[in-house]
């Protein structure tokens, strides 16, 4: 069972242009959500997060919405650079599961390819 | 560069046999995770350890262990390989058992190939 789901295994987007990324989660008991990027042959890096307190985090180029009562969240890329080109991650947390246990669950991923 | 530090990069092995990752925490983190991503598959948790204590386990299987170790580094065994334990394993790590910021530190994994 999925509890998060990124329905679009790629996506291509023109230089200049906005990426928009789509995360769909189940779990009600999430409450933090974060962005990841991976490039071949390197460990995912942390990119942006958001609190469910929070419907919007800007940061530079990137932005991430999140809309709880659709369990729905989405990652903004503008403008698309040919650099932005790897795999996304959408990534959700119940950051207090208690006794100091902590665990990220994430979806599969979006490639993401930004033609120059 | 995370600060994470998985060894070996690469592992090719035979089914039924065994093999152990390591991975070195970023200086000052205490908490150590893994994670396995299969073919076409996001990152799946398999466990985090806390300064020595296993805090959270995800969907390991039996024939997997993992320990950290006093210097905070961890090994993740697996055992009696099988064809579908091929995948790239990740190691994270972050300061606390439950960063403010939510952020892990991921390594470069480690590429492990059963034949």
């Amino acid at each position: 069972d999925q509890q998060v789901k990124q329905n679009s295994p790629s996506l291509s987007v023109q230089e200049g242009r906005i990426s928009i990324l789509n995360c769909d989660y189940t779990n009600s008991m999430f409450d933090y959500f974060l962005w990841y990027k991976k490039y071949p042959a390197e460990g995912p890096t942390f990119l942006i997060s958001i609190s469910s307190i929070k419907d919007k985090n800007e940061d530079g180029r990137f932005t991430v919405f999140l809309n709880k009562s659709a369990k729905h969240l989405s990652l903004h890329i503008v403008p698309s650079q040919p650099g932005d080109s790897a795999v996304y991650f959408c990534a959700a947390s119940a950051r207090y599961s208690g006794a100091g246990s902590y665990q990220l669950t994430f979806g599969k991923g979006t490639k993401l390819s930004v033609i120059p | 560069d995370s600060g994470v530090t998985q060894t070996p990069k690469h592992l090719i092995t035979a089914t039924g046999q065994r093999v152990t990752l390591r991975c070195s925490p970023r200086s000052g983190d205490l908490s150590v995770y893994w994670y396995q991503q299969s073919l076409d598959q996001g990152l799946q948790f398999l466990i985090q350890y806390y300064n020595g204590e296993e805090r959270a386990k995800g969907n390991i299987l039996e024939r997997f262990s993992a320990q950290q170790f006093p210097d905070l580094h961890s090994e993740l065994n697996l055992s009696s390989l099988e064809l579908g334990d091929s995948a790239l394993y990740f190691c994270a790590s972050s300061p606390v058992g439950m960063p403010n910021t939510g952020e892990l530190f991921f390594g470069e994994g480690s590429r492990l190939t059963v034949l």
